[in-house]
């Protein structure tokens, strides 16, 4: 059965922390993984990684994807307290369907 | 860019009524919509694949009559939840899949719906 686990379930950081967050899956026919920022409405995008190596960056978030070790990193650095969040982890098989993880919530205090 | 829209962002509804949740992509056309269900503290559970001109593909559990999908075009999925019931209770998210991005799905704000 196709799995998505994400890790921690839950985390409080200071702000100016760097965190890490991982995901890692059992995809059947994997197409591609999918990071999602939800706060108190819908998730919104963040990246969609396809290939291992290849680091996405946007501002102070980063991620990779390890194909071979099927798990992808999620990094913040410098958090600050708007990047207190749900973060869901995403990954897309054969069927286009998106399967879930459960989340990371993040807590960032000032 | 990639903005969905829902309407209405929340209702209270009495039971046995039917309520209307209309999905749209705004700047961009998507062949593709997906209706999820969210409970408190829990991911998203796909409720059901909605694609253009064609009938709606549901998940194992949800009912078609129940939830009806309608995609009548390239930029407007809408949802029914007929006879509503207060365990249909939820947050009901919509997302869509522009062209040419297979994998990549943009969500709407979502719907809270109460029913009494």
């Amino acid at each position: 059965e196709d799995k998505v686990v994400q890790s921690p379930l839950s985390l409080v950081v200071h702000e100016g922390d760097t965190v890490t967050l991982n995901c890692s899956y059992e995809v059947t026919n994997f197409r591609s993984l999918l990071w999602y920022k939800q706060e108190k409405k819908a998730p919104t995008f963040l990246f969609m990684l396809t290939s291992s190596g290849i680091e996405k960056k946007s501002g102070r978030l980063s991620s990779i994807l390890d194909k071979k070790e099927l798990f992808s990193i999620l990094n913040i650095t410098a958090t600050q307290t708007g990047d207190s969040a749900v973060y869901l982890c995403a990954v897309c098989g054969n069927n286009r369907k998106l399967i879930w993880g459960l989340g990371t919530s993040l807590a960032v205090n000032p | 860019g990639a903005v969905v829209s829902q309407h209405p962002s929340w209702v209270i509804c009495k039971s046995g009524t039917s309520v209307k949740i209309e999905c749209r992509s705004l700047d961009f056309q998507a062949t593709t919509m997906f209706w999820y269900r969210q409970f408190p503290k829990q991911s998203l559970m796909l409720m059901a694949t909605s694609n253009e001109g064609s009938k709606a593909t549901y998940e194992q559990g949800v009912e078609k009559d129940k939830f009806l999908i309608n995609h009548a075009s390239l930029t407007l999925s809408t949802l029914t939840v007929t006879s509503a019931h207060p365990e249909d209770s939820s947050f009901y998210i919509c997302s869509a899949r522009p062209l040419g991005t297979p994998d990549t799905q943009y969500f709407g704000p979502g719907t809270r719906l109460t029913v009494l």
